[in-house]
């Protein structure tokens, strides 16, 4: 089974509007932490938010917030205000802490595309 | 702070060749971990190092190694390349790597063509 599902391969976006992109994850652990990571065309991937497993509150970093329901094993990006430089790929990701190493595993992406 | 660095960018090599990829992770970070990223298989763990030791392996041939230095800048080598191997080759790093809740950061990541 897949751990990191993100169900969206693409979406579009008006500039300016928020826009929810969706994970969810399967683990068995009771401690773990979920990243997201955007990706430009140029490659880099770039650590946008954490949220902890024993984190109560969802997890904010400017525009970007996390709506995280632990029962629903979720953990979706919300990006208010898109603007046109928030087009990329969205990665969710998980460190569990029953992992050896440091290992991060990923989802699938999504592809965000603002429209002007 | 300087981020992480890799070298070099973008690679071209034909089937058969070995090529080393370079990671210079960020300035007190000593847990480097590398990831493969292709089209159908998206990312994958490749494997990661932290004192110059290597704490987990993914999935991958022994073609892939790697190894760290003491100053905890890493390499990884693949050897006898196949066109399977084309993808972006990332490396990131974080201070230990012992905690789960630990941020990796990731370098700009190397392009390998493989013809």
């Amino acid at each position: 089974a897949q751990k990191i599902t993100q169900t969206q391969p693409g979406m579009f976006v008006q500039e300016k509007e928020a826009v929810t992109l969706d994970c969810t994850y399967d683990t068995s652990d009771q401690s773990y932490g979920l990243f997201w990571y955007k990706q430009p065309s140029s490659g880099e991937m770039i650590f946008l938010i954490y949220q902890g497993s024993y984190d109560e509150q969802n997890a904010t970093e400017g525009r970007y917030s996390l709506n995280f329901q632990k029962a629903r094993k979720s953990a979706n990006l919300v990006i208010s205000a898109s603007q046109l430089g928030d087009s990329a790929m969205y990665f969710c990701a998980m460190r569990e802490v029953n992992n050896a190493g440091n290992m991060l595993t990923f989802g699938g992406g999504t592809r965000l595309m603002v429209k002007p | 702070k300087a981020g992480v660095t890799q070298t070099p960018r973008y690679l071209i090599k034909t089937r058969g060749q070995q090529v080393t990829l370079s990671c210079s992770p960020i300035s007190g970070h000593r847990s480097v971990s590398w990831y493969q990223q292709t089209p159908g298989q998206g990312l994958q763990f490749l494997f990661e190092y932290f004192s110059e030791t290597q704490r987990n392996k993914g999935n991958f041939p022994g073609r892939f190694s790697g190894r760290q230095f003491s100053n905890s800048r890493s390499e990884m080598n693949v050897s006898t390349l196949e066109l399977g191997d084309s993808a972006l080759y990332l490396c990131a790093s974080s201070t230990t790597g012992h905690r789960y809740q630990e941020t990796q950061y990731f370098g700009p990541g190397t392009r390998l063509l493989v013809l």
